[in-house]
């Protein structure tokens, strides 16, 4: 159990372009999702916490209207990368935390964007 | 000072031996604490959890857990090369949205 998919894997993108992330889970009720970015030999950094059927919440530092955030049911998330450039080229990694659980967040297998 | 610390490594191993995985947090207020597995070019993978003092085993691998110095560890009991990746520590505080702070993580390296 506790499986999250994330599609697509793999994405090349002109620059200026916009695109779109899903984050599945797929055997158990997510109500809060996060989205994370990953650099090289870095640690993870979280971008945006989502809550099903509310705006998401972002940290600090994070363009909410470059990368735009839905959590339209208990299951999706998405995230939109909004008019693409080459630094937003990086390995981007959702979560979801099961309800009612003890907090663990499972990860999706991610999501690598180039955009060129 | 990091929130969660952790030694970056590498900590090299041979096969068949323990290896001792440790990290320190600094907010007392911690409720949870994760240890992720990470593979080089994928996603983290939840190994275990620990949210009580004292230890919680899992087959080959044993979390322990101590309030009162701030400090979680994970042991892995007869290391396989398989096991040769970045773990990463996270913590949890039910007041934070439930948002995990993570380590930078330490490179593990088991040897043949």
């Amino acid at each position: 159990g506790a499986v999250v998919s994330q599609h697509p894997s793999r994405v090349i993108c002109k620059s200026g372009t916009s695109v779109k992330i899903e984050c599945r889970s797929l055997d158990f009720q997510a109500t809060t999702m996060f989205w994370y970015r990953q650099f090289p030999k870095q640690s993870l950094m979280l971008m945006a916490t989502s809550n099903e059927g509310s705006k998401a919440t972002y940290e600090q530092g994070v363009e909410k209207d470059k990368f735009l955030i839905n959590h339209a049911s208990l299951t999706l998330s998405t995230l939109t990368v909004t008019s693409a450039h080459p630094e937003d080229s990086s390995f981007y990694i959702c979560s979801a935390r099961r309800s009612g659980g003890s907090g663990e967040q499972y990860f999706g297998p991610g999501t690598r964007l180039t955009v060129t | 000072q990091k929130e969660v610390e952790q030694n970056s490594g590498p900590l090299s191993v041979p096969e068949g031996a323990i290896a001792s995985l440790n990290c320190t947090y600094s907010d007392r207020g911690s409720q949870s604490f994760f240890w992720y597995r990470q593979y080089s070019g994928k996603s983290p993978e939840l190994i275990m959890f620990i949210y009580s003092n004292g230890d919680k085993e899992d087959g080959r691998f044993t979390a322990q857990l101590n309030k009162a110095s701030q400090y979680v560890s994970l042991l892995i009991r007869d290391s396989q090369p398989s096991d040769s990746a970045t773990y990463l520590c996270a913590v949890s505080n039910t007041g934070t949205a439930s948002k995990l702070t993570f380590g930078t993580g330490t490179r593990l390296q088991v040897t043949l």
